[in-house]
């Protein structure tokens, strides 16, 4: 049963415009989200992170929005930039993490 | 700094064969995490420990799975007898804390392939 669902496998958006990658789960205990980005051949890499008590987090180009009524998680980034291709997992923690399946960005120069 | 290592990179081997699987985490980092990726999926957890107790292995897929930490630094994670659906690559991740909430660092994985 897949807790944490990515449900865009891709996802394509011209350089300098904003990306929004989605994410849903299901399991209300969660108390904890965070992004990690992956580069082809690396591990997956801390982007941001929002706990269950806020409902945005800003870090640079990066903003995480959760709306825990709708049980939905975002990444926006903008202005998205050629770097910022790669695949995009969203977490979820209770007494661990579970992952969605990811979300593969590509920002067209 | 150094960041978290795992060898090796890649590893091929024959269906029955056993097989170890080495991370080496941040030093100092607590806690030690191992995931399961499979293709076109997300990490899956396996296995955690503090320091060099083992305190959660729910996600073993079976006790052909086994994972050490014995001095709290490095850990293997070995797999016995081992089958084509272990195909996969394993991802290991370090935290500095205690808490299963504490931000992991994840080494580049090892892909296993089981032929």
């Amino acid at each position: 049963d897949q807790q944490v669902k990515q449900n865009s496998p891709s996802l394509s958006v011209q350089e300098g415009r904003i990306s929004i990658l989605n994410c849903d789960y299901t399991n209300s205990m969660f108390d904890y989200f965070l992004w990690y980005k992956k580069y082809p051949a690396e591990g997956p890499t801390f982007l941001i992170s929002i706990s269950s008590i806020k409902d945005k987090n800003e870090d640079g180009r990066f903003t995480v929005f959760l709306n825990k009524s709708a049980k939905h998680l975002s990444l926006h980034i903008v202005p998205s930039q050629p770097g910022d291709s790669a695949v995009y997992f969203c977490a979820a923690r209770t007494n661990q993490f579970y992952f969605g399946t990811g979300t593969s960005l590509t920002v067209i120069p | 700094g150094a960041g978290v290592s795992q060898s090796p990179r890649y590893k091929v081997a024959k269906r029955g064969q056993d097989v170890a699987l080495r991370c080496d985490p941040i030093s100092g980092h607590v806690s030690l995490f191992w995931y399961q990726q499979a293709l076109g999926q997300g990490p899956e957890f396996l296995t955690y420990f503090q320091n060099e107790a083992q305190l959660d292995k729910s996600g073993l897929p079976s006790d052909r799975f086994f994972a050490e930490r014995p001095e709290g630094s490095v850990s293997t994670l070995k797999i016995q007898r081992t089958q084509q659906e272990d195909s996969a690559v394993y991802l290991c991740a370090s935290s500095l804390g205690r808490g299963a909430g504490e931000t992991q660092y994840f080494g580049p994985g090892t892909r296993l392939l089981v032929l």
